[in-house]
């Protein structure tokens, strides 16, 4: 049972359109949540969103936690054929414990 | 600025082979953990250690093991190597998970594509 759900798993879109990317948590006490870009090799960290409703800004990404919808989105806007990768969502757990849950990611491809 | 290093970066092995790939980091980490990840399956951890001499299994720790004898380096062992274990493997460190006062990020290394053959 996946604990940590993003959607879509894959999205292919054209230079110019703007994505919104979903991760669905189920663990109601967190310390964060954390995205992450993956291109061919490590992930790269793009946000901690710690608390609910408050926008965190880069550029054209953007994200925010609803902590009502136990949800969180990375936005994208302007997308470019470099924005191509997989987005990854992860939670890290109260209590104590480190074991981080990622979700699958979500598989973006910016066509020219 | 080195950051997470993993060596090797590609490696081939033949079932029932051992081998144990490193990692090694320069920030002065207390976290350190492996992941795998898998096509579909997203990023799975293996073990993880908060500290010298403390490790801990993650979500898919049979058929590794892990030390860690120094902040520095977090070796994984693979004892006896099974086609099930080709896979893209991940190290990533952070700062001090004390309760309350983790709030960093990980840092993630370049990884190890290893096919078990």
């Amino acid at each position: 049972e996946d604990k940590v759900v993003q959607s879509p798993l894959s999205l292919v879109v054209h230079e110019g359109d703007t994505v919104t990317l979903n991760c669905s948590y189920e663990v109601t006490n967190f310390r964060s949540l954390l995205w992450y870009k993956q291109e061919k090799k490590a992930p790269t960290f793009l946000f901690m969103l710690t608390s609910s409703g408050i926008e965190k800004k880069s550029g054209r990404l953007s994200s925010i936690l609803d902590k009502k919808e136990l949800s969180s989105i990375l936005n994208i806007t302007a997308t470019q054929t470099g924005d191509s990768a997989i987005y990854l969502c992860a939670l890290v757990p109260q209590g104590g414990s480190e074991k981080l849950v990622f979700g699958k990611g979500t598989k973006l491809t910016v066509n020219p | 600025n080195a950051g997470v290093t993993q060596t090797p970066k590609f490696q081939v092995l033949k079932t029932g082979q051992s081998m144990t790939l490193q990692c090694a980091q320069d920030m002065n980490h207390e976290y350190m953990s492996w992941y795998r990840q898998d096509p579909g399956m997203g990023l799975r951890l293996i073990h993880y250690s908060v500290g010298a001499g403390i490790t801990d299994q993650g979500e898919v720790p049979n058929g590794y093991n892990v030390s860690r004898s120094t902040t520095e380096d977090f070796p994984l062992r693979l004892l006896s190597a099974a086609p099930s274990q080709t896979s893209v493997y991940f190290c990533a460190s952070s700062y001090s998970v004390f309760e309350g006062s983790y709030n960093s990020p990980l840092h993630f290394g370049n990884g190890t594509r290893l096919t078990v053959t």
